[in-house]
């Protein structure tokens, strides 16, 4: 069965620090793709990255990074100086076995960003 | 939010109403997605259409209908809510090819 665990309920950090949110999934398909989305407190989803099973690199944009292994199944999330308004709820999702367009979402990490 | 607008944005119901939420869309994009998201749990998804006239049961669809007779609009019928359906309810979009799923803002049903 399909599965997405992001461990981590709540993560709490003072601005500036750097920060690691995990993602830990459960497939059999051998082409997949992985997902992260950030829910800010006014309660919009925001798309930020998909990443295809087959396309191991690292991905940077800006203060984010992502960090694919195959061989531990994880797709971690890094927020390098992370700033207040980095404040939200982070979910990890993958895609269905049945179809690409049904995605298995994790149970999501809550970010707070102190000042 | 990509084109994609939800109405009401806010619901409150008592059990046994029925309601309809609306999703519309113009984007022209094929795929078109009602999820459910409770506190401390991922979105689970209720039902999704690949296109006008086709529609399919995703993970949690007992208690809701859907149809899709435009490329534009996806409305979600409850037949007889339950509070067990107080939630919030996000519609998705997404374009073939691109498995890229945009969300509308959302609406927060609360059934007494």
């Amino acid at each position: 069965a399909q599965k997405v665990t992001q461990a981590q309920t709540e993560i709490s950090v003072v601005e500036k620090e750097d920060v690691t949110l995990d993602c830990v999934y459960e497939t059999r398909d051998t082409t997949y793709y992985l997902f992260w989305y950030k829910q800010p407190p006014s309660g919009e989803l925001v798309f930020l990255i998909r990443r295809n099973s087959f396309d191991e690199q690292n991905e940077i944009s800006g203060r984010y990074s992502w960090n694919f292994q195959k061989s531990t199944s994880s797709f971690n999330f890094t927020i390098t100086a992370s700033q207040v308004v980095d404040s939200a709820v982070y979910f990890c999702a993958l895609s269905h076995e049945r179809s690409n367009y049904q995605l298995i979402w994790g149970a999501g990490t809550k970010l707070i960003i102190k000042p | 939010n990509a084109g994609v607008t939800q109405t009401p944005k806010f619901q409150v119901l008592k059990t046994g109403q029925s309601m309809t939420l609306q999703c519309a869309q113009d984007m022209n994009h094929e795929y078109m997605s009602w999820y459910r998201q409770d506190p401390g749990m991922g979105l689970r998804l209720i039902h999704y259409s690949v296109g006008a006239g086709i529609t399919d049961q995703g993970e949690v669809p007992n208690g809701y209908n859907v149809s899709r007779s435009t490329t534009e609009d996806f409305p979600l019928r409850l037949l007889s809510a339950a509070p067990s359906q107080t939630s919030v309810y996000f519609c998705a979009i997404g374009r073939s090819g691109n498995n890229e799923q945009y969300f509308g803002p959302g609406t927060r049903l609360t059934v007494t």
